[in-house]
């Protein structure tokens, strides 16, 4: 089935840094969710990309998707302890039924 | 109150016992599912059902069961439960919106001995 790979699977950062977490595809994305799990928490809706080469920002964070529509990415500028969570993606290409997610990328901030 | 709620929140169980953790829903969504987090493996899909007579497994399917009792309620079964099912269990829903987001519970940490 559809398989999306993300990376990195940890990335620990100052506080202030920026962060990206990348998604990527063999195949395909019909469309691409983001979502956000705090520690200790549930996952959280944050966004979806639909078309090739889309753009959306959130304040500090903004979201790609690729022109292939193979790969999407999530970049945070200057990072705060509040981005602390992992962070992942989730497709629906597979099924129209269903979404698959990806690993995730657990984000540290160091104060 | 949680819009998803779950329960119970924590089980610590022993092999071989029928646990059944439930899952009702104040959203009005027609969408439930149940996922399956594990250090390093994201959400896995065990099951999902888009009306109360639509029942699909999904990944991970094998040593669960699902009923979808009402609109509302969706609960996951482990006829005889095994250490290898310890693990995070997430109930989700979702709607015929354009985004398809899910909406998840809080959770529910099974411990298997």
């Amino acid at each position: 089935g559809q398989q999306v790979m993300q990376i990195p699977q940890y990335q620990h950062v100052q506080e202030g840094e920026d962060f990206t977490t990348y998604c990527n595809s063999s195949t395909t994305l019909s469309n691409i969710q983001w979502y956000k799990q705090r520690p200790g928490g549930h996952p959280v809706f944050l966004i979806q990309l639909v078309k090739s080469g889309e753009v959306k920002k959130q304040k500090r964070l903004t979201f790609q998707f690729g022109e292939a529509k193979k790969n999407s990415s999530l970049h945070i500028t200057a990072t705060q302890t509040t981005d602390v969570g992992t962070y992942f993606c989730a497709d629906h290409s597979g099924s129209a039924r269903q979404l698959t997610f990806g690993s995730g990328t657990q984000l540290t901030v160091l104060p | 109150d949680a819009d998803v709620t779950q329960t119970p929140r924590n089980r610590i169980t022993k092999t071989g016992k029928r646990i059944m953790l439930e899952c009702s829903q104040t959203k009005g969504h027609d969408r439930m599912y149940w996922y399956r987090q594990d250090p390093g493996l994201g959400l896995r899909l065990i099951y999902y059902s888009f009306d109360v007579k639509d029942i699909n497994k999904g990944e991970i399917s094998d040593g669960y069961s699902v009923s979808r009792q009402a609109q509302a309620k969706f609960s996951l079964s482990l006829e005889s439960a095994i250490p290898n099912q310890t693990a995070l269990y997430f109930c989700a829903t979702s709607d015929l919106s354009n985004t398809g987001e899910l909406f998840f519970g809080e959770g529910s940490r099974l411990t298997v001995l």
